[in-house]
């Protein structure tokens, strides 16, 4: 089971770009990296995935080193609408007997 | 295409009612999640279920029962409500390997007295 370790919290200003890094030191071979974005009284919603290198979508960039033992989501140029909880998932579901977890998460605040 | 359907967005409860959380999707996915959220947590996995006819436990099943008959619905069952229980639901419809991406229902907030 890969567990995620990620900050529990972070602030910024609308405009800059922020960074939130993941750690998953036990990833195993055939895991994807995804990350969700949660407002409050609503459902995780898909951001991006990966798993390797680098993938951007038009929401974020997805950085993945080639040990894969982190990932760093890059979210540009920051609103105040985004303003959410961010999770780090690491594996795949249903292959490791449906234990997959949530972490806490990493509460973002923009500020304006 | 609505996606991933809950009902009933609201619900409080007695303790030792029972009850059912409805879910449904129409994306055709065989994998199926339930979570609860407690307040300041992450989600924690209730029951899934990779097909239908097939379900298996998560991190926190006691107390729930669900059932898979159908691709489209995935119903969680309450036996005997806690206050413990008090949380927001979360269903959430998963598409294949290798990535397994999950779209969420707008979850169902329960309380139980």
């Amino acid at each position: 089971l890969a567990k995620t370790t990620q900050p529990i919290s972070m602030d910024s200003y609308e405009g800059q770009e922020v960074n939130i890094t993941c750690s998953h030191n036990n990833i195993a071979t055939n895991d994807y990296i995804t990350w969700y974005q949660q407002f409050p009284s609503q459902g995780p919603r898909f951001i991006i995935q990966g798993y390797k290198t680098k993938v951007t979508n038009e929401v974020a960039s997805l950085f993945i080193p080639a040990d894969r033992k982190s990932s760093t989501l890059s979210l540009p140029r920051v609103s105040l609408s985004d303003t959410a909880v961010y999770y780090c998932l690491v594996g795949a579901l249903y292959n490791q007997g449906g234990k997959l977890i949530f972490g806490q998460g990493t509460e973002l605040s923009v500020k304006p | 295409n609505a996606g991933v359907t809950q009902t009933p967005k609201f619900q409080v409860l007695k303790t030792g009612q029972s009850m059912t959380l409805q879910c449904a999707q129409d994306m055709n996915h065989e994998y199926m999640s339930w979570y609860r959220q407690d307040p300041g947590m992450g989600l924690r996995l209730i029951h899934y279920s990779v097909g239908a006819g097939i379900t298996d436990q998560g991190e926190v099943p006691n107390g729930y029962n669900v059932s898979r008959s159908t691709t489209e619905d995935f119903p969680l069952r309450l036996l005997s409500a806690a206050p413990s229980q008090t949380s927001v639901y979360f269903c959430a419809s998963t598409t294949g390997p290798p990535t397994y991406e999950q779209y969420f229902g707008p979850g169902t907030r329960l309380t139980v007295t």
